[in-house]
């Protein structure tokens, strides 16, 4: 697609649920970032893609978290047994990878998830 | 480690005068750096970014941006603010020889007034 495509755009969900969410990045970009941004915060690094290279998870709060990727395509980020403090919107942007000098990421627009 | 620190969380700037918003850094390696900005209801956008060569970078909408080594700065400028400039702005930050691991700073509210 044209953009960085993110879903649900919105999620609601109890404490103690797993939730599941999805970035579709933009065609051909090799790179791939998870962010979080907590509520007047700054962005918070999670989790990198690069290619085929091992990923970098060195973000990750807790083993509650993980993320995947398939191939150079769509990622899912997904949060186990899901606390309050879990609640922010979740960013993925993409870009084209270090061959290219250096990477200017396109953003998603975002998953908000609010956990109850 | 690297990391990045804008030590205002906000500034405030009346139409037609200069801003200036801060941004320090520290890596390892030569740093690769940029400039993002956050409009309200809209996502991240790309603004500017320096490699290597020219230390005063210039951007979208006007915005530049000057690289200093010695002080490891990179602070944002724009000579006229607009009421539109109003946004959150990002720092960020990658090291040359720490991969594509971007990191960003905590943001700066920029805040415009008529």
């Amino acid at each position: 697609g044209a953009g960085v495509s993110q879903s649900p755009s919105n999620k609601v969900t109890e404490k103690g649920k797993d939730v599941e969410l999805r970035c579709d990045p933009i065609s051909g970009h090799t790179a791939l970032y998870w962010y979080r941004q907590r509520l007047g915060q700054g962005l918070e690094f999670l989790i990198y893609f690069q290619g085929n290279s091992a990923p970098d998870k060195s973000g990750l709060p807790s083993d509650r978290f993980s993320a995947e990727r398939t191939g150079e395509s769509v990622s899912t980020l997904t949060i186990q047994r899901t606390q309050q403090e879990d609640s922010a919107v979740y960013l993925c942007a993409s870009s084209l990878g270090l061959v290219f000098g250096a990477n200017v990421l396109t953003f998603g627009a975002g998953s908000r998830l609010t956990v109850l | 480690a690297q990391s990045v620190a804008q030590p205002e969380d906000q500034v405030n700037v009346a139409e037609g005068n200069p801003l200036t918003v801060k941004c320090t850094y520290s890596v390892s390696g030569n740093p690769y750096l940029f400039w993002y900005v956050q409009y309200p209801n809209r996502g991240l956008q790309f603004l500017l970014k320096y490699i290597t060569g020219d230390n005063l970078v210039k951007g979208s909408y006007g915005f530049e941006a000057e690289f200093n080594k010695s002080q490891t700065s990179f602070h944002l400028k724009k000579p006229s603010a607009l009421v539109s400039d109003s946004a959150l702005y990002f720092c960020a930050v990658r090291g040359g020889n720490q991969g594509g691991k971007l990191i960003f700073g905590q943001g700066t509210e920029l805040s415009v007034k008529p």
